[in-house]
């Protein structure tokens, strides 16, 4: 299985911050990287897909980069909402695999 | 708009079988994988398997002995069984829809998941 690794495993950050999130995969999966937010209680919400590619709807805020296996997601001018878990997934093999996750927290 | 609704019982005792079903409305139902993936509580996302309209499936091999992932397409329904549950299925378990990009003429082996069911809790206790 591909293992996907997250840092930092938890963030603090203040309204109006930027910031970035990484993911590292246990080999390389091309652009296959999708990036989620999930809120306490609530279903994954997919943000990016193909490394870099702004899922419909998703505000343009919200940016992601990488190929092969180094990946980033990049959130620009954080709003209280943005305060979330962020997760990423490998879909190049399977099994599909996730990274641990990222919690976003208000500073 | 696409919208997944799943349900199912949502406390089970040790070695019973898990039984969850997820219906799919807006959209097509062909030409996408429908997968299942489970979060234990406080902790990450697994993916335990997919099938197409075809009912052709992928499941994750560390559950494949236990899992039957099964579809009907005159309900655009797809339901998920896991028998011989344990504590450690305790998890909320989520429906999702995958979706293949392709770019460049190349393609991933699997799928990302655009949208996802609302997820139940699925306890397991004696």
């Amino acid at each position: 299985d591909i293992q996907m690794t997250q840092s930092p495993s938890s963030l603090s950050a203040s309204v109006g911050d930027r910031v970035t999130i990484t993911c590292r995969a246990s080999q390389g999966i091309s652009n296959y990287l999708a990036w989620f937010q999930q809120k306490p209680g609530k279903a994954p919400k997919s943000l990016i897909y193909a490394a870099s590619s702004l899922q419909s709807g998703v505000p343009s805020k919200f940016s992601g980069s990488g190929s092969g296996t180094d990946f980033t997601l990049t959130i620009s001018s954080l709003q209280p909402e943005d305060f979330a878990t962020y997760y990423c997934q490998q879909y190049n093999s399977y099994p599909v695999t996730f990274g641990q996750g990222t919690r976003l927290e208000i500073k | 708009q696409v919208q997944l609704q799943q349900w199912g019982a949502g406390l089970l005792k040790p070695s019973e079988t898990l039984s969850l079903t997820c219906a799919v409305y807006g959209g097509s139902f062909s030409g996408y994988y429908w997968s299942w993936i489970r979060q234990p509580p406080g902790k990450g996302l697994e993916w335990i398997g997919e099938i197409n309209h075809s009912g052709s499936t992928n499941y994750n091999p560390s559950l494949k002995s236990r899992v039957t992932i099964s579809v009907d397409t005159s309900k655009n329904q797809f339901s998920l069984k896991l028998s011989s549950v344990t504590a450690a299925d305790t998890a909320v378990y989520y429906c999702a829809r995958g979706k293949r990009y392709c770019s460049g003429g190349s393609c991933p082996r699997t799928y990302y998941f655009d949208y996802w069911g609302q997820g139940t809790l699925v306890t397991v206790s004696s």
